[in-house]
């Protein structure tokens, strides 16, 4: 299957500050990507589908403008959590999908602690 | 996309075949079946899917009723590794491609 990187694995930062998730396909290119958050004991969370080159389409109940999503290239997306606060603790996952792939591949997860 | 229903969690032991049910009832006949399995703490990982056909790959096999309101996923011979919860997804090919993970079933392969 395809490779999909997330970088950083982990972060820990302070309240009010943002912080920026970068997802990676390292084998393919990615035309849609997907962001995803995963609280403690509970399933993924869609929060938002891009496509290369287009605005992000998010899911309801998700601020787009406190999570920016960028596909600015066919294999990078970034998620910028701005002006995070505790409760934006979660471990947040990219999917891409695209090349000749009807599946989508995930990346290995950013596990983000505010203080 | 339709909605599935799996068992939170099932046991199997260690070299045994594992069996994982899942119910599709409303499925539309455009929708494919998808399992998916995430290891604590790791990104959720492709398993297999299918439309009606069974399939078997080197990870597992997928079974779809006749009827395609269920599936069963099987690991042939599970090993400790194979800990994880496992997601029946079922949604449209080509059609943006969103997934919409359910609770999933958490297996546990105990030795």
């Amino acid at each position: 299957g395809a490779v999909v990187s997330q970088h950083p694995s982990r972060v820990i930062c302070k309240s009010g500050t943002s912080v920026k998730i970068e997802c990676r396909s390292l084998d393919f290119q990615a035309t849609t990507m997907f962001w995803y958050r995963q609280f403690p004991k509970q399933s993924l969370m869609l929060m938002a589908t891009s496509n290369e080159g287009s605005k992000a389409t998010y899911e309801q109940g998700v601020e787009k403008d406190k999570f920016l999503i960028n596909h600015a290239s066919l294999t990078l997306s970034t998620l910028t959590v701005t002006s995070a606060h505790p409760e934006d603790s979660s471990f947040y996952i990219c999917g891409a999908k695209g090349g000749p792939y009807n599946e989508q591949f995930f990346g290995p997860g950013t596990r983000l602690t505010v203080l | 996309d339709a909605k599935t229903t799996q068992p939170p969690s099932m046991d199997c032991a260690e070299g045994r075949a594992a069996n994982l049910p899942c119910n599709h009832s409303t499925i539309s006949g455009n929708e494919y079946v998808y399992w998916y399995r995430q290891i604590h703490s790791q990104g959720p990982q492709y398993i297999i899917h299918g439309l009606k056909n069974n399939e078997t790959n080197e990870m597992a096999s997928l079974i779809i009723t006749e009827d395609r309101k269920s599936s069963t996923l099987i690991l042939p011979h599970a090993t400790l590794r194979d800990t994880a919860v496992y997601y029946c997804i079922v949604r449209v090919l080509n059609q943006g491609g969103k997934l919409i993970f359910g609770q999933g079933t958490e297996l546990s392969v105990k030795p």
